[in-house]
């Protein structure tokens, strides 16, 4: 149980286009999602809290308008880059809350030329 | 603010040694600890957690002991193996909103 998954896995882009990545529970219902970003070698660094009906929740510094949330039903939510660029290259990480646990998808690498 | 400090890697390891990776955290209120593991490629699996001080969580042939008198979450396994190299995260919940504040993260490689 407590499976998410992330689609697509790797993603290469040209500058300037826009990236949806999903994030999807498989077995169970989440209002509460989170976004993350890591950089190599580095730890992850949360983006946002998408809840489910509402508006996502971002965290200081992180351009709202650069990295759209969506979490439209309780097993999706969704992260666009909008106009990507290469410092958007990065590996994208969602989790989903269950049970006061969160339980994370297996990341998106996402790679802008 | 809540904050946790990891120890810095990589850490290189023998199989068969014994590995400690340690974790200390800032925190108001009592908070719940946990510890992440990232193998290559991929995202974050869960190895084991303590919600309350004293607790010892333990998985997989690891252990970590919540501190509260040393603000510490220390995690440790007796005999390490190759399939134990991954990235080791520390973390800490704090409130009620389920967000989890994360260390730097500590790379282990074992070699046979």
């Amino acid at each position: 149980g407590a499976v998410v998954s992330q689609h697509p896995s790797r993603v290469i882009c040209k500058s300037g286009t826009s990236v949806k990545i999903e994030c999807r529970s498989l077995d169970f219902q989440a209002t509460t999602m989170f976004w993350y970003r890591q950089f190599p070698k580095q730890s992850l660094m949360l983006m946002a809290t998408s809840n489910e009906g509402s508006k996502a929740t971002y965290e200081q510094g992180v351009e709202k308008d650069k990295f759209l949330i969506n979490h439209a039903s309780l097993t999706l939510s969704t992260l666009t880059v909008t106009s990507a660029h290469p410092e958007d290259s990065s590996f994208y990480i969602c989790s989903a809350v269950q049970h006061n646990e969160q339980f994370f998808g297996p990341g998106t690498r996402l790679t802008v030329l | 603010g809540n904050s946790v400090t990891q120890m810095e890697g990589p850490v290189t390891l023998s199989e068969e040694a014994f590995l400690t990776i340690n974790c200390t955290y800032t925190a108001t209120g009592y908070p719940s600890l946990f510890w992440y593991v990232q193998y290559p490629g991929e995202g974050l699996q869960l190895l084991l957690k303590a919600t309350k001080a004293d607790d010892k969580g333990s998985n997989k042939g690891f252990e970590a002991t919540y501190r509260k008198e040393t603000t510490s979450f220390h995690l440790e396994k007796g005999s390490v193996q190759v399939s134990d190299s991954a990235v080791y995260f520390c973390a800490l919940r704090g409130g009620s909103d389920y967000k989890l504040s994360f260390g730097a993260g500590t790379t282990v490689t074992v070699r046979a």
